[in-house]
């Protein structure tokens, strides 16, 4: 199994632009998430689905950011328009399931600059 | 709310010495326990973790943590570190209520060659 597969690897932009984080969960795991890690916050979760839709989202930080799962298979993070404190490096997270018993398993992350 | 503390944030060794990091956590009713690591410029990698039953549990590369449900406490213990083991270490919790995977904050661990 290829793991969980995040795109791209690092992507640097201007302030303003949008930015298009793209994930791929491993295959049959119906539970994906989405993390931003920083120096000063850490690990946050940000957004997860089950089955696709979004279940908590209590985490996206302002209005910029959206998450969608179009198919259990892709899911993108989009930040419109971006600003510099969104700098950081973006982990999606997939799992068998939203319950106990099963554990994250992470892709290795988009390193994203806004300058 | 609901909150997970790794006591320590930088730690420095020398190869050999013994590791043990801390972690507490604030949930109570059923959890499920883990340890993830981080090498630098890295992913996040599961290095053990707890479900039920024997609350001493064994990852990879001679990591062990113990679960004492009386303290909310899943410490993370090593007899020997290796200069391979810098990297930095994460506890984490999810519990019934939501499903959520909560992360503790983290602690850097260098180990000196």
């Amino acid at each position: 199994d290829a793991g969980v597969i995040q795109s791209p690897r690092h992507e640097v932009t201007e302030m303003g632009q949008e930015v298009t984080l793209r994930c791929k969960p491993i295959s049959g795991h119906n539970s994906l998430f989405w993390y931003r890690q920083t120096m000063m916050r850490g690990l946050e979760l940000l957004i997860y689905f089950n089955n696709n839709v979004p279940i908590d989202d209590s985490g996206m930080p302002e209005d910029r950011f959206s998450a969608k799962m179009p198919n259990a298979s892709f899911s993108t993070l989009k930040i419109q328009p971006s600003e510099p404190r969104d700098s950081a490096v973006y982990f999606c997270a997939s799992s068998l399931g939203p319950g106990l018993y099963t554990e994250a398993f992470f892709g290795q992350g988009t390193r994203l600059t806004v300058v | 709310a609901q909150s997970v503390s790794q006591h320590n944030h930088h730690v420095i060794l020398s190869e050999a010495a013994s590791l043990e990091l801390g972690c507490n956590y604030s949930y109570g009713g059923t959890v499920n326990l883990f340890w993830y690591v981080q090498y630098p410029g890295q992913h996040l990698q599961l290095l053990l973790k707890y479900f039920s039953g024997d609350p001493l549990v064994k990852g990879i590369k001679g990591f062990e943590a113990e679960f004492i449900k009386s303290k909310f406490s899943f410490n993370l213990r090593k007899p020997s570190v290796q200069w391979s083991d810098t990297a930095e270490y994460f506890c984490a919790v999810k519990n019934t209520g939501g499903f959520k995977t909560i992360f503790g904050a983290g602690t850097r661990l260098f180990v000196k060659a």
